[in-house]
């Protein structure tokens, strides 16, 4: 199996701020990376696909980058609406898994 | 508009079954994989089961082996979860999500329900 592990889990930031979320992963996904964005309440949403393809619809100030088995999300000049969790999910091989989630609250 | 709605949750009791149900709109379920998910109460996202678009190859998570089966009627334009032997650890909100299998590395769950809360207790 492949495992997921996000770093940081809690994360602290002002509008306006530039955050970084990383996912490691046990073994390289390849680019069968995807990010999703969970708000309380709500059904998660599609970000990025194919590690750095940012999904129809989503801002471009969300971007999605790495290789091999480190990972990054990165959203530039965070606005109000962002704060949420955040999820990598890897779709090379079965079980399909997802990285423990990196909660984004507002400082 | 393309939808997802799921249906069938409920509460149920140690070792009891559930259906659950996922009607897809605005787009023909035919042509994708799908898939359900879970997430239990201010847990993470479990992915739990993938079909095809046949519904002739299907695959589960381990937890669920031998216990949920995965199905899907395209004339219906429905996905389903038979859910048997259930378990308190099996308490979440299922999502059913259509898997888009794209044709490199493009993969990804681009459509989600909003979700069905099953509850396993006595």
């Amino acid at each position: 199996d492949i495992q997921l592990t996000q770093s940081p889990s809690f994360l602290s930031a002002s509008a306006g701020d530039s955050v970084t979320i990383t996912c490691r992963a046990s073994q390289g996904p390849g680019s069968y990376l995807a990010w999703l964005q969970q708000k309380p309440g709500k059904a998660p949403k599609l970000l990025i696909y194919e590690a750095s393809t940012l999904q129809s619809g989503v801002p471009s100030r969300f971007s999605g980058s790495g290789s091999g088995t480190e990972f990054t999300l990165t959203i530039s000049s965070l606005q109000p609406e962002d704060f949420a969790t955040y999820y990598c999910q890897q779709l090379k091989s079965y079980p399909i898994t997802f990285g423990q989630g990196t909660r984004l609250e507002i400082k | 508009e393309v939808q997802l709605v799921e249906s069938g949750g409920g509460l149920v009791q140690p070792g009891g079954s559930l259906r659950l149900s996922c009607t897809a709109s605005g787009f023909t379920l035919s042509t994708y994989w799908m898939s359900w998910a879970r997430q239990a109460p201010g847990r993470g996202l479990e992915w739990v089961a993938n079909i095809d678009q046949e519904g002739s190859e299907t695959y589960y998570v381990d937890s669920v082996k031998g216990r949920f089966t995965i199905s899907r009627d395209n004339a219906k334009n429905s996905l389903y979860l038979q859910m048997n032997r259930l378990r308190a650890e099996d308490t979440a909100l299922y999502y059913c999500a259509r898997y888009y299998d794209g044709s490199g590395a493009d993969d990804a769950f681009d459509i989600w329900g909003h979700g069905t809360m099953v509850t396993v207790s006595s």
